[in-house]
């Protein structure tokens, strides 16, 4: 049981580059985050999915967009990359996304962008 | 908004000693309140959580946590600590904000010395 598995796990960029940050989840959950963590500051929220087919922003969106492919896949994508996005992003997913609800997190993909 | 607060960004124990990792919270309504642990290049690692009921809440690898809601408290214990118990924590608090997102507080790193 794999649980939330994200790819790349590190990545360097150049500004201005694109890329996508894959994140997965074997576990039959309907809600999916991605956050981003930066050193003294814990955990952000950049986007959500409650469901799929759905996407909602987070408190931190600018310069990021998302697509939940399917109920297992909700990918994060950086149109045009800046030094302000180095960080380390985890995926997580939770079964219903309510209020109770446990959120289990993936590994992390650790980006620099130059 | 809700919150939560580590005062700690350092915390240091004896292996064998108890542990406590401290963490309060600012919330309106009900808290549900949360704990996880962060490995060197990993994912964060749920240990347990608070929802209602008994105040002291038992989870993963011994840890217990106590709930004290006249001191708005959530502190992280363990009896007699670990060497592998040195990690990064994180206090978490439930927003029903953008999809019931965790707000996290700015974690404490245990360093468990033999």
């Amino acid at each position: 049981n794999a649980g939330v598995t994200q790819t790349p796990k590190f990545q360097v960029l150049k500004t201005g580059q694109s890329m996508t940050l894959q994140c997965a989840q074997d576990m039959n959950h309907n809600s999916m985050y991605w956050y981003r963590q930066d050193p003294g500051m814990g955990l952000r929220l950049i986007y959500y999915s409650a469901s799929e087919g759905t996407t909602d922003k987070g408190e931190v969106p600018n310069g990021y967009n998302v697509s939940r492919l399917n109920k297992r896949e909700f990918s994060l994508r950086l149109e045009s990359a800046a030094p302000s996005q180095t960080s380390v992003y985890f995926c997580a997913s939770a079964y219903s996304g309510g209020s109770t609800d446990t959120q289990y997190f993936g590994p992390g993909t650790r980006l620099t962008v130059l | 908004a809700q919150s939560v607060a580590q005062p700690e960004d350092q915390v240091n124990v004896a292996e064998g000693n108890p542990l406590t990792v401290k963490c309060t919270y600012s919330v309106s309504g009900n808290p549900y309140l949360f704990w996880y642990v962060q490995y060197p290049n990993r994912g964060l690692q749920f240990l347990l959580k608070y929802i209602t009921g008994d105040n002291l809440v038992k989870g993963s690898y011994g840890f217990e946590a106590e709930f004290n809601k006249s001191q708005t408290s959530f502190h992280l214990k363990k009896p007699s600590a670990l060497v592998s118990d040195s990690a990064l924590y994180f206090c978490a608090v439930r927003d029903v904000e953008y999809g019931n997102k965790l707000v996290f507080g700015a974690g404490t790193i245990l360093r468990v010395k033999s």
